[in-house]
């Protein structure tokens, strides 16, 4: 069975810094690969998908961008953080289920 | 963009009771999925459903991918305490290279 491995499970980073969160996949090859932010415990809003590596699918303007190195891993990345990028930041995984990591949560202060 | 519109937003019942939630949007969709999610986790995938007309169970829980392929629902029977906590639906798009977008999600509050 897949299983999504995302760490750290918390952060607290200040304005400015930047960012770099990894996600690795276990279970399955070439797999549908995504990056969600959500907001006060409600809404996944979907910020990157991949499918393949290489291949980056963005879905919101905005301060992040992700990379997918190799097949089963894929990172969401900021140079510089706002206080707007606090959130619950949520890694997904496989095809076509999508199987979730623990999340990380990111506070910017 | 593709949008899915989920409602109830939240819901209060007695414990007992059953429950049922649905997601519509105006795009096609090649999978519904359904999710839970407690606190400070990550969403837990419950039913699958591939195919339009489809009706899967899991335990108490019943969903089906409308005929349409634009709507699903989800029906929890029976809910118990531990039903507690938010409910999404998810719909996949192949032919955007497997984009997979969530409704807003269903508060779920079971009093025992």
């Amino acid at each position: 069975s897949q299983t999504i491995h995302q760490w750290p499970a918390t952060l607290v980073q200040p304005v400015g810094s930047p960012l770099s969160l990894e996600c690795t996949v276990e279970g399955t090859s070439n797999p549908n690969l995504y990056w969600y932010r959500q907001a006060a415990g409600r809404g996944l809003q979907l910020l990157f998908y991949s499918v393949g590596i290489g291949q980056i699918s963005s879905e919101v303007p905005q301060n992040l961008s992700a990379s997918r190195p190799q097949d089963r891993q894929f990172i969401l990345s900021s140079k510089k953080l706002l206080l707007s990028d606090s959130g619950f930041y949520l890694c997904a995984g496989a095809f076509p289920e999508a199987f979730f990591g623990q999340g990380t949560r990111l506070t910017v202060v | 963009g593709q949008q899915l519109n989920q409602s109830p937003q939240s819901m209060f019942i007695q414990e007992g009771e059953d429950v049922s939630m649905n997601c519509t949007s105006s795009s096609i969709f090649n999978t519904w999925l359904w999710y839970k999610q407690d606190p400070g986790e990550g969403p837990v995938l419950l039913i699958a459903l591939y195919k339009a007309g489809e009706l899967t169970s899991n335990g108490r829980l019943t969903a089906q991918f409308g005929i349409t392929r634009k709507d699903s629902f989800l029906n929890i029977s029976a809910s118990i305490p531990s039903d507690v906590g938010i409910y999404f639906c998810a719909g996949l798009l192949y032919n955007q290279g497997g984009k997979l977008i969530f409704g807003q999600g269903t508060e779920l509050s079971v009093k025992p």
